[in-house]
Formats: C-alpha cells, structure tokens, sequence
C-alpha cells in the first residue's frame, strides 16, 4: 500500500488558518489524496479529497504539490469544532481505505 | 438524520462470551465496510460488502470474527469466544459503489466492546 507520513500533533490559535501537511512520495498516477478528521468518540469523517488539481470545500481547501509527493490541509479559519486527529490516506483503485495514525490537531480558545 | 447507525453503542462482555453487533448502512449505500481501532490509532480495516458479497477480508482477522449482509442492507459483525485483545472500537462505514477513488465512506459512531 502506498504510504502518508503526517506530523503527530500540530496546535493552532482560534479563527487563524492551519496548514496539515501530508508527504506521500510513492504516490503512483491514479491515486486519490484523501483526508478524513476524526473528532473525539465519534468516527471518521470525510473532508476532501482530490487527483491533480487544488479543491476546495466548504470544510476546507486541498494544495496538491505539482509533483503530487506531498499535499496540504488547509482550514481557513480554525474553530475549536476543528480539534480532531486529520487522516491523509492515498486510494488506490477500489482498494479499502487504509488509516495511519493521522496528525492531532489541538486548537486553542 | 439518515447516516449510519450502529448498535449497540457500547458493549461490555466476558472473555469467551460471543458478541454481535449491528449496522445499518445510509439507505442506498451498496458497499458496507468494517473497520476496528484501538486507543491511539487509526481505524484498521476489517472486512467490506458490495451488496451482499463479502469481497475482501483483512489477513488479520481471526476465524472467530464472522460478518454478514445477507439482504444487501443491514450487516452483522459476530466474535465468538472473546479474548481481552478484541478490546476495541469497531467501526462501520458505507458508500456507494462505482466511483473508483471519487469513493467517499461515511461512517457510524462505532461500538465499544470491552471484554473483562
């Protein structure tokens, strides 16, 4: 399986934007860049996910590096709804979704 | 609110005990998966159902874990003779088919089996 690598943990300030970033240097050419958040006792949400191309949401926006090795995370203005652990998964094909650890996101008042 | 459901929310049970769990996937969802996740780490995959095919199962799980969809719709998840490792979250998600990596999986609010 084609692997993400994520920070652990990341904080941000309330209403300022947060950058999460995602290193996926195997991608191959028809992987999808998916990120999914996980708030405390619930499970997995979906946020966005792209190919190519930049996407944007009403959750959040997706920076795809033009090399497709690496990809951002962004929320435009962090709320302390947005603390959860943030999931970068590649998908490859109908294969099931593969989880890593994610990064924490800790957002403060 | 029409997501996916899960019962029951929380389950608490003896070692050797069996347990069953259920889930009712978003009405027209074809695709049901079973994900398992432990404290501190991400959901790890299970099993997954196209209709009422089991398609793919997890090289990790144990002869004592069973699941079903026998109409395409609901789906059980059976663990006979519970050890304390089967501790867990146990997460249930559903999508619809036919999208390849467009695919988005929407998932319940889990069961928390904990085995004394």
């Amino acid at each position: 399986d084609a692997k993400t690598t994520q920070p652990n943990s990341m904080e941000s300030n309330e209403e300022e934007p947060v950058h999460l970033p995602c290193n996926h240097s195997t991608i191959s050419g028809t992987d999808y860049i998916h990120w999914y958040r996980q708030l405390p006792s619930q499970g997995p949400e979906y946020v966005i996910h792209g190919l190519t191309s930049n996407v944007n949401n009403r959750m959040a926006s997706l920076a795809i590096a033009e090399d497709r090795k690496s990809s951002t995370l962004i929320l435009h203005r962090a709320t302390l709804r947005d603390a959860a652990v943030y999931y970068c998964i590649l998908r490859t094909g109908n294969t099931p979704l593969v989880f890593g650890k994610g990064t924490r996101l800790s957002v403060i008042a | 609110d029409t997501g996916v459901s899960q019962d029951p929310r929380h389950k608490i049970t003896k070692r050797g005990q069996n347990v069953t769990f259920r889930c009712d996937p978003i009405s027209e969802h074809n695709r049901l998966y079973w994900y398992r996740q432990t404290l501190g780490q991400g959901p790890e995959f299970l099993t997954y159902f196209q209709n009422e095919a089991q398609l793919e199962k997890s090289r990790l799980l144990s002869d004592r874990f069973s699941a079903e969809r026998p109409k395409g719709s609901f789906s059980t998840l059976e663990i006979q003779r519970t050890e304390q490792g089967d501790s867990a979250m146990y997460l249930c998600a559903s999508s619809l088919d036919g999208q390849g990596g467009n695919e988005k999986l929407f998932f319940g609010s889990g069961t928390q089996l904990s085995v004394l």
